[in-house]
């Protein structure tokens, strides 16, 4: 049931755009966004709920198909610090912690 | 500043000798999560708690268990840690389950020997 995120993994010059997707066979109620830094914990960034639903926060956002089946994180005009490991968490059903599944994880790396 | 904390940092363990890590939150929230991360991977949920309900995944090995003395306080018990075993612990929080944000602890990085 894990969600496929691609892609494994992208290397950007600073000021470049990037996206990453989350996909799954079946829908999801809910997509978490998270970015790991190495040898840190995970910091949430934004959470989807309803399918059609944008969400930002300055340049960073996300979005959720209408059939709650894909979702997307935006990185616009990248920094250095947007480099990490970003994780997609999909919750399949409604009780939560039995069926939520982290995806396997976006490496980005941001090059000066 | 409100927050998760996990100790030990760093725990080293011998095979078979049973190992506990800790996990404490300032932050009142009702649902505490173990996940276990192995390099290059994705965090993988173990367990959580809402409150003093306990909620396993199915594939959680019969190995691994917790407590939930109180709101504040969470364990991970390994009783019979094997070279496999050997990860990143992170403990997480939250307010409600479902669609409410975890706030991660720093983890616990388990070496077996």
């Amino acid at each position: 049931q894990q969600p496929v995120q691609s892609p494994q993994a992208v290397i950007l010059r600073e000021g470049e755009d990037a996206v990453i997707n989350c996909s799954s066979s079946k829908a999801l109620y809910s997509v978490h966004w998270y970015r790991q830094k190495h040898g840190e914990a995970p910091v949430f960034l934004m959470i989807l709920l309803k399918g059609g639903e944008q969400k930002g926060h300055e340049k960073i956002s996300a979005s959720f198909n209408e059939k709650k089946q894909q979702s997307s994180l935006y990185l616009t005009a990248s920094q250095l610090s947007y480099s990490g490991t970003y994780f997609c968490g999909t919750e399949f059903g409604d009780n939560y912690g039995q069926n939520f599944v982290f995806g396997p994880g976006t490496r980005l790396s941001v090059l000066p | 500043d409100a927050m998760v904390i996990q100790n030990p940092r760093y725990q080293v363990t011998q095979f078979g000798k049973p190992v506990t890590l800790s996990c404490s939150q300032t932050l009142n929230h009702n649902v505490m999560y173990w996940y276990q991360q192995k390099s290059s991977q994705a965090p993988k949920l173990l367990f959580h708690y809402y409150d003093k309900d306990f909620n396993n995944e199915a594939d959680t090995p019969d190995n691994f268990q917790s407590r939930r003395p109180n709101t504040s306080f969470c364990f991970l018990d390994i009783r019979s840690p094997g070279l496999g075993d050997a990860a990143m612990y992170l403990c997480a929080t939250s307010i409600g389950t479902g669609r409410d944000t975890q706030y991660f602890g720093p983890g616990t990085r388990l070496t077996v020997l």
